[in-house]
């Protein structure tokens, strides 16, 4: 069946990096733009990122733009997000997301949790 | 950046009810307007596309319209498992953005 699974969360120390990944099956994930969504705790939901099928078009939020990475491997049919220099704001539940190039996200992956504290 | 208001913030309904929720983005979008659902410790699903498209799988009982600037969520007879967050969100243009949700409850 179509699925997302997302992986890769954790506890960083403010300043750090992690690396998130969202492994694809179901579906020829190289016909799909992908994007990271987050949601902090108890708050609404915030897009972060977005990619383009072939990964040569890529767009940030203002609020990650310099610090985050977004990639994808398509052979492998995965979706990455690099974050550096974490900051306590973003503390959160970050969801991989598939839509097509108009932008509707119409498959979610499960999240996984991102907590920034020292 | 286009904002999007929805409204209300939070709702109390009975099972049965007709609900509507409101998103109004800050300028115009034209049909480019999405609505999700989310329960408790879930991810997010879509239930309409394009301000009234209808999402594969989702009860008819969901409703969108609306265009421009102006769009509504209509649930027709509140069933127990519509009690969640609904969410708007504009694919007009980046940087993406949702509306802050509005929470319907169990009266």
């Amino acid at each position: 069946q179509v699925q997302l699974v997302d992986s890769g969360g954790g506890l960083v120390k403010p300043g750090g990096s992690l690396r998130l990944s969202c492994a694809a099956s179901g579906f020829t994930f190289s016909d799909y733009y992908m994007s990271w969504i987050r949601q902090a705790p108890g708050k609404g939901l915030e897009w972060v990122s977005y990619i383009s099928s072939s990964g040569s078009t890529t767009y940030y939020a203002d609020s990650v733009k310099g610090r985050f990475t977004i990639s994808r491997d398509n052979a492998k049919n995965s979706l990455y997000l690099q974050m550096n220099s974490l900051r306590a704001e973003d503390t959160a539940v970050y969801y991989c997301a598939r839509s097509g190039h108009t932008n509707v996200f119409d498959i979610w992956g499960q999240g996984t949790l991102v907590t920034v504290s020292s | 950046d286009i904002q999007m208001t929805q409204s209300p913030s939070s709702l109390s309904a009975s099972v049965e009810d007709r609900v509507t929720i409101t998103c109004r983005a800050s300028q115009s979008i034209r049909n480019y307007l999405n609505w999700y659902q989310q329960k408790p410790g879930k991810a997010p699903k879509l239930l309409i596309y394009a301000a009234s498209s209808l999402q594969s799988g989702v009860p008819s009982r969901f409703s969108g319209s609306g265009s421009g600037t102006d769009f509504t969520l209509t649930i027709s007879s509140l069933q127990p498992e519509d009690f969640a967050t609904y969410y708007c969100q504009q694919s007009y243009s980046s940087p993406l953005t949702f509306g802050g949700g509005t929470k319907v409850e169990i009266k």
